[in-house]
């Protein structure tokens, strides 16, 4: 049991530009989380992947915001014309099933300039 | 929907010391998940406890224990023997059971362990 890891750890890009973070969940984990975390806040739920099937979407993933699951193994969550607003950590957790324990990623924190 | 709330930003107390966090929710739904996690500086955030809301026995796990008040909706975690690497950010969270069972999160309280 590895871990759920996240790439890149930190990144640094210009309003405007496009990013791509990807999640490696524990590998017979079928369900994907992806949090935003602001400064001094709890994780707020973006959108959750059972496989490869994205089954639920929270309002505050834009329309700039996207992810995907192929074949139900990494994830990646792309934001399009990044904002200042979108600046946070973004965490990862994955589980095994129904009622089991979320186990979360390092996160990527985001810093829009 | 579902709300966590953590009226303690910040909490401090004496190493060896017990110290108790507080957490209420709202919730029309008879049947859930609460948990405490903890979250270290730049540390990954990891599962201290969790409570079935069908249970009516309080859970424990070493060091840490809670007590849950369904009917206050109230569910607190008390850290016994308080030791330096229990400094961290503490969140509490709901999980209903239905659809994606996610986690709602409370603001979060930063504890700090005085040497």
């Amino acid at each position: 049991d590895t871990g759920v890891s996240q790439d890149p750890r930190h990144k640094i890009t210009k309003r405007g530009q496009n990013v791509t973070f990807r999640c490696d969940p524990i590998s017979e984990h079928n369900r994907l989380y992806w949090y935003r975390q602001t400064l001094g806040q709890g994780p707020e739920f973006l959108t959750y992947f059972q496989n490869e099937a994205q089954l639920e979407k929270s309002r505050l993933l834009s329309d700039r915001f996207s992810a995907e699951r192929p074949k139900g193994s990494f994830s990646t969550l792309e934001i399009q014309r990044t904002e200042q607003g979108d600046s946070a950590m973004y965490l990862c957790a994955s589980s095994k099933g129904l009622l089991y324990e979320q186990y979360f990623g390092p996160g990527t924190r985001l810093t829009v300039t | 929907a579902q709300t966590v709330t953590q009226s303690q930003p910040e909490m401090s107390v004496q190493e060896a010391e017990t110290v108790t966090l507080s957490c209420t929710y709202d919730t029309s739904e008879s049947d859930y998940y609460l948990f405490w996690y903890k979250q270290p500086p730049s540390r990954q955030m990891i599962l201290v406890i969790r409570q079935e809301a069908y249970k009516q026995q309080n859970a424990t796990e070493n060091r840490f224990s809670v007590n849950f008040q369904k009917a206050a909706k109230s569910f607190s975690l008390k850290i016994s023997d308080s030791q330096l690497g229990d400094a961290a950010m503490y969140f509490c969270a709901y999980r209903t059971l239905e659809g994606a069972q996610k986690l709602v999160f409370g603001q979060g309280t930063r504890l700090t362990i005085n040497p």
